[in-house]
């Protein structure tokens, strides 16, 4: 059974601070790893696409990818209330099937 | 915009009626998908389309079927719906030309009593 795992939370971080949300997979043939952002009664909203080792960087966010170990994270930078949501991780299937796999996802709290 | 439109989006029915879910999108994406998201479990692949009459089951297909007549049109039916497939249920769509990424829809929340 592939999965993807994640600490569901919720994570409290003041505001202004860096929040750190972390994600493991099974599948060590995934190539493409994704972080979500929902808020509470709503869709899933991409935020991130990482796709090689090492760290990317959008605005507040930065992905970081690190296959050897088969983990993905997501630093928030300067964490605002409005970042409060459930960030979920998904990784695709690497069986070229164009399956993913989705986390159950990380609650955030900042707090102001 | 990604351009789904889900419908309905809410629906309350029966224990043992069938029920049809309506994926819509306006892209001419090749890839569509439903899920399910429950507490504690997350998003759950039922099935997925790689074209049109093409699909697969995902982890939780048990229950559901779908149907894909048409690029724009992704339908997932629950035949004789149950308690357990109380839900939201969200279609998604990987555009063809992009990195891969699943862009989704609002969602349709069904209740089974």
């Amino acid at each position: 059974q592939k999965e993807v795992e994640q600490n569901s939370g919720p994570l409290s971080v003041p505001e202004g601070a860096i929040a750190s949300l972390n994600c493991t997979y099974s599948d060590r043939g995934s190539q493409s790893f994704f972080w979500y952002r929902q808020y509470s009664g709503k869709s899933p909203e991409l935020i991130m696409s990482i796709y090689s080792n090492g760290d990317k960087e959008d605005g507040r966010f930065t992905a970081q990818l690190n296959k050897a170990s088969q983990y993905v994270s997501l630093l928030i930078r300067d964490s605002q209330p409005s970042d409060s949501a459930t960030y979920l991780c998904a990784v695709n299937e690497g069986s070229g099937t164009y399956k993913y796999i989705f986390g159950t996802g990380t609650r955030l709290k900042v707090l102001a | 915009d990604a351009g789904i439109t889900q419908s309905p989006r809410h629906k309350v029915t029966e224990t043992g009626t069938p029920v049809t879910l309506r994926c819509h999108q306006t892209e001419n994406h090749r890839y569509m998908y439903w899920y399910r998201q429950d507490p504690g479990h997350g998003l759950r692949l039922i099935h997925y389309s790689y074209g049109v009459k093409d699909t697969d089951k995902g982890e939780v297909s048990d229950g559901y079927s779908v149907s894909r007549s048409k690029t724009e049109d992704f339908l997932l039916t629950l035949e004789s719906a149950t308690s357990s497939q109380t839900s939201v249920y969200f279609c998604a769509i990987r555009p063809g030309q992009g990195t891969g990424e699943l862009f989704f829809g609002e969602g349709s929340r069904l209740t089974v009593l």
